[in-house]
């Protein structure tokens, strides 16, 4: 069964602190793996990989895909409580004639001041 | 702007009854989805549509159904056979490609508590 892990599923820590969220994959026929933000309802596209060993970075925030280890993370460094949120992993992966994209139960990451 | 709007954004309902979720999105999509997200669940694929009068049961469509007449539209009916419909329900939409690197844009979701 194609499944997505995410850990751990939830972390409280202080603003400042660097944290890494963590989404390894068990599926056939990868094509990518996208990281979201949720903080209240619609979550929101932060990265997309599809390539190992590159790291895409915006701002604070980075992620770089294993695809022999089959796992991302996500980094986020001087964490503010604005990144309170929960953080979802999702992987493409191809059935039969069509693309499908699974999520895993996604990091609850709280920031307090 | 574009983007993707679901209505409503609260809805209740009695036990028994059916109820449809609208997905509206200008972003001249072809694909669209719905998901659901229960507490500590992740989202879940209930029904997605690559292109219009055309949709595939995601993995748990059992006691929901959905249409796509419209490239635009992608409603999802709630109905009586769902056992457990207490949900935040997610609509999202994506560029149809062939590589299968697909990033979906999502509405801001529809809360439906069943009383």
């Amino acid at each position: 069964e194609d499944k997505v892990v995410q850990s751990p599923l939830s972390l409280v820590v202080h603003e400042g602190d660097t944290v890494t969220l963590n989404c390894s994959y068990e599926v056939t026929n990868f094509r990518s793996l996208l990281w979201y933000k949720q903080e209240k309802k619609a979550p929101t596209f932060l990265f997309m990989l599809t390539s190992s060993g590159i790291e895409k970075k915006s701002g604070r925030l980075s992620s770089i895909l294993d695809k022999k280890e089959l796992f991302s993370i996500l980094n986020i460094t001087a964490t503010q409580t604005g990144d309170s949120a929960i953080y979802l992993c999702a992987v493409t992966f191809s059935g039969g004639s069509n693309y499908k994209l699974t999520f895993g139960k996604g990091t609850l990451l709280t920031v307090n001041p | 702007d574009g983007g993707i709007t679901q209505s409503p954004k609260y809805l209740f309902r009695k036990e028994g009854q059916n109820v449809t979720l609208s997905c509206e999105q200008n972003l001249n999509h072809d694909a669209m989805y719905w998901y659901r997200q229960d507490p500590g669940q992740g989202l879940r694929l209930i029904y997605y549509s690559q292109i219009v009068n055309d949709f595939q049961k995601g993995d748990i469509a059992e006691g929901y159904s959905v249409s796509r007449e419209k490239k635009e539209s992608f409603p999802l009916t709630v109905t009586s056979a769902q056992k457990n419909p207490t949900a935040f329900y997610l609509c999202a939409s994506s560029i149809r490609t062939g590589s299968g690197a697909n990033v979906l844009t999502f509405g801001a979701g529809s809360r439906l508590t069943v009383l």
